[in-house]
């Protein structure tokens, strides 16, 4: 149980681009998911996190208008990287959470490569 | 905010020896600390967790302590394999709460030669 999935696993878009990233949570309703970024060797930086229904909340220095998020139901959550460029390439996780409940379980994360 | 400190950053070990990784936060508030697994290029794993009103937790080789009072938290792991080599990340929240969003380690490296 507990299986959270991304879609797509890679992706090479061209600067200028958008580029939608899935994340469902396939046994469980997730009332909150979480996105984050993560860069070779370091840790994860939470980007957002986002409960379903409601607007998402940003941390601070992740433009809001850059990284659409979108939480329309309790099995998917999407974010949406919009005009990318370059130094946007990274691995982006997602993660999912039950309400009230600690556990939080991740996808297996999506490599955005922009050229 | 919460902060979290683990150290070492990399560890290496030889087949069958026992591995520590230590972690300490800084909110008293935090009452969940649960332990990631991560593989090059794969998203993180729970692998063991420990709530604050409990002092040690077993999972087969791997085990975690907590102790609250010094706010510090150590994953080991005994009779290590190769497959155990990975990045390992801690982390700290307020389980339960509505945010419930994780703080955490900077990560370690673990290496495991045969």
């Amino acid at each position: 149980g507990a299986v959270v999935s991304q879609h797509p696993s890679w992706v090479i878009c061209k600067s200028g681009t958008s580029v939608k990233i899935e994340c469902r949570s396939l046994d469980f309703q997730a009332t909150t998911m979480f996105w984050y970024r993560q860069f070779p060797k370091q840790s994860l930086m939470l980007m957002a996190t986002s409960n379903e229904g409601s607007k998402a909340t940003y941390e601070q220095g992740v433009e809001k208008d850059k990284f659409l998020i979108n939480h329309a139901s309790l099995t998917l959550s999407t974010l949406t990287v919009t005009s990318a460029h370059p130094e946007d390439s990274s691995f982006y996780i997602c993660s999912a959470r039950i309400a009230g409940v600690s556990e939080q379980y991740f996808g297996p994360g999506t490599r955005l490569t922009v050229t | 905010g919460e902060n979290v400190e683990q150290h070492p950053s990399t560890l290496s070990v030889q087949e069958g020896d026992s591995a520590v990784i230590k972690c300490t936060y800084s909110d008293s508030a935090s009452n969940y600390f649960p332990w990631y697994k991560q593989e090059l290029g794969k998203g993180p794993q729970l692998i063991i967790d420990i709530r604050s009103n409990v002092g040690e937790k077993k999972d087969q080789r791997i085990a975690v302590t907590l102790n609250k009072t010094a706010k510090h938290f150590s994953l080991h792991i005994t009779e290590t394999q190769p497959e155990d080599s990975a990045v390992y990340f801690c982390a700290a929240s307020i389980g339960g709460s509505t945010l419930g969003r994780l703080y955490f380690g900077r990560g370690t490296q673990l290496t495991v030669w045969p």
